[in-house]
């Protein structure tokens, strides 16, 4: 079955400096790969997703991931986070022996963005 | 445009008492949806997703329920609830094949005491 693994559970990180928040996936066939954000007792929103083309995809706040099938990995990135980006985020995939009908997510990592 | 509501929004509730989370969704049809739970400290675990009226598929064995008596209502319930029901209960929907990923509620705090 499909998997997401996300390593790092928190990562701290100063105001301003850059961030990386890693994923890697199971499946190596077609699939489509998101990341979601999620700020206390509220849902989760979608930040950006990977379904083709471009390997390289950005949100509208900064934030870019790089779909690596290779190394089955697409990896978040922000070259400088602000407080605000403190919250918890999520990868996410479908697709490959799962089918496109599931998300699969990983367990989340949570940010926290200290002045 | 497409919205999700979701409610109660927060929910206390003694063990061994009934429970029933609603679910509804605008300006879309024939969606998938989805009920996920997020205990504290742990990532999303899909607990029953639908891809039709009555078509129930349950993930994972519990003490939980799952409904669909419309095309855009999914119900979430249990005759009696246990401590380990306490959660993040997040309704989600999608259109199966447009690779939008899912689009989610706000979610409802439930503790059950």
């Amino acid at each position: 079955a499909q998997s997401v693994t996300q390593l790092d559970s928190q990562v701290p990180v100063f105001e301003e400096a850059p961030v990386e928040l890693r994923c890697n996936y199971s499946s190596s066939v077609s699939v489509y790969l998101f990341w979601y954000v999620q700020y206390p007792n509220q849902g989760l929103q979608l930040l950006l997703k990977y379904l083709s083309g471009s390997t390289l995809v950005e949100s509208i706040n900064g934030f870019e991931a790089e779909f690596n099938k290779s190394q089955t990995s697409f990896h978040l990135r922000k070259p400088s986070v602000h407080i605000s980006d403190t919250a918890e985020y999520f990868c996410a995939v479908t697709g490959g022996n799962t089918g496109f009908q599931k998300l699969v997510f990983g367990t989340g990592t949570r940010l926290l963005v200290s002045p | 445009s497409q919205t999700i509501h979701q409610w109660p929004a927060t929910l206390v509730q003694p063990v061994g008492s009934p429970l029933s989370l609603e679910c509804t969704v605008e300006g879309t049809s024939n969606p998938n949806l989805y009920w996920y739970r997020q205990a504290a400290g742990r990532g999303l675990q899909l607990l029953f997703y639908s891809v039709g009226i009555g078509q129930i598929s349950s993930e994972v064995p519990q003490n939980l329920s799952a409904s669909r008596p419309q095309d855009r209502q999914f119900i979430l319930s249990s005759k009696k609830l246990l401590l380990s029901d306490s959660g993040f209960y997040l309704c989600a929907w999608s259109v199966w094949g447009q690779g939008d990923g899912y689009t989610f509620g706000s979610g409802t705090r439930l503790t059950v005491v």
